[in-house]
């Protein structure tokens, strides 16, 4: 059975920095590219970032660029997204997804 | 940026009553789009890829048609654990977008 597991949101101050982790077992997860996604309280989906295979390739949302940095790990079945310059409207849940399968997300509050 | 405008915003069905939302994207994106259901408190769930093909596990009554600029996702006969949001996602391009979503009630 695929699982998704993601981790490490928190509540923290605007500025601040986080890294999220998202864990995939039951897959072959160097197989499959990688997203982020994310969904602020009532509101609908955004996509936040992309990671290939071989992590040659990667974009960012015009929102999170530049601040931003996704990457993963193929041997440890990882993907992670280091959150720096925090602000307010990324306060969301963060999903990763493998394969259409998701995540039950991780919740960053940004806030003073 | 490819936006997807997905209607209606809300809809209110019956236990069996055959469903339709349509999302339609402002340019041609071939067959690279997904449908997702989402329950309150809960993940998506991918129900559709590739326009039409059913994600595994998915019950047959839910469907998905279109190709280039204009795409459905169809449920059969409405169920009670059917009630919920629908959200269709283009990946054809980056940025990857998402339409606005579809809260489908209990009438």
């Amino acid at each position: 059975e695929v699982q998704v597991v993601e981790s490490g949101g928190d509540l923290v101050q605007p500025g601040g920095s986080l890294r999220l982790s998202c864990a995939a077992s039951g897959i072959m997860f160097s197989n499959f590219n990688m997203n982020w996604e994310r969904q602020a309280p009532g509101k609908g989906l955004e996509w936040v970032s992309y990671i290939s295979v071989d992590s040659n390739t990667i974009y960012y949302a015009d929102s999170v660029k530049g601040r931003f940095t996704i990457s993963r790990d193929n041997a440890k079945n990882s993907l992670y997204l280091q959150m720096n310059s925090l602000r307010a409207e990324d306060t969301a849940v963060y999903y990763c997804a493998i394969n259409g399968i998701w995540g039950q997300g991780t919740m960053v509050t940004v806030s003073s | 940026d490819i936006q997807m405008t997905q209607s209606p915003s809300s809809l209110s069905a019956s236990v069996g009553d055959r469903v339709t939302i349509t999302c339609r994207a402002s340019q041609g994106i071939r067959n690279d789009l997904g449908w997702y259901q989402q329950k309150p408190g809960k993940a998506p769930k991918r129900l559709i890829y590739a326009a039409s093909s059913l994600q595994s596990g998915v019950p047959s009554r839910f469907s998905g048609s279109g190709s280039g600029t204009e795409f459905t996702l169809t449920i059969s006969s409405l169920q009670p654990e059917d009630f919920a949001t629908y959200y269709c996602l283009q990946y054809n391009s980056f940025p990857r977008t998402f339409g606005g979503g579809t809260k489908v009630e209990i009438k």
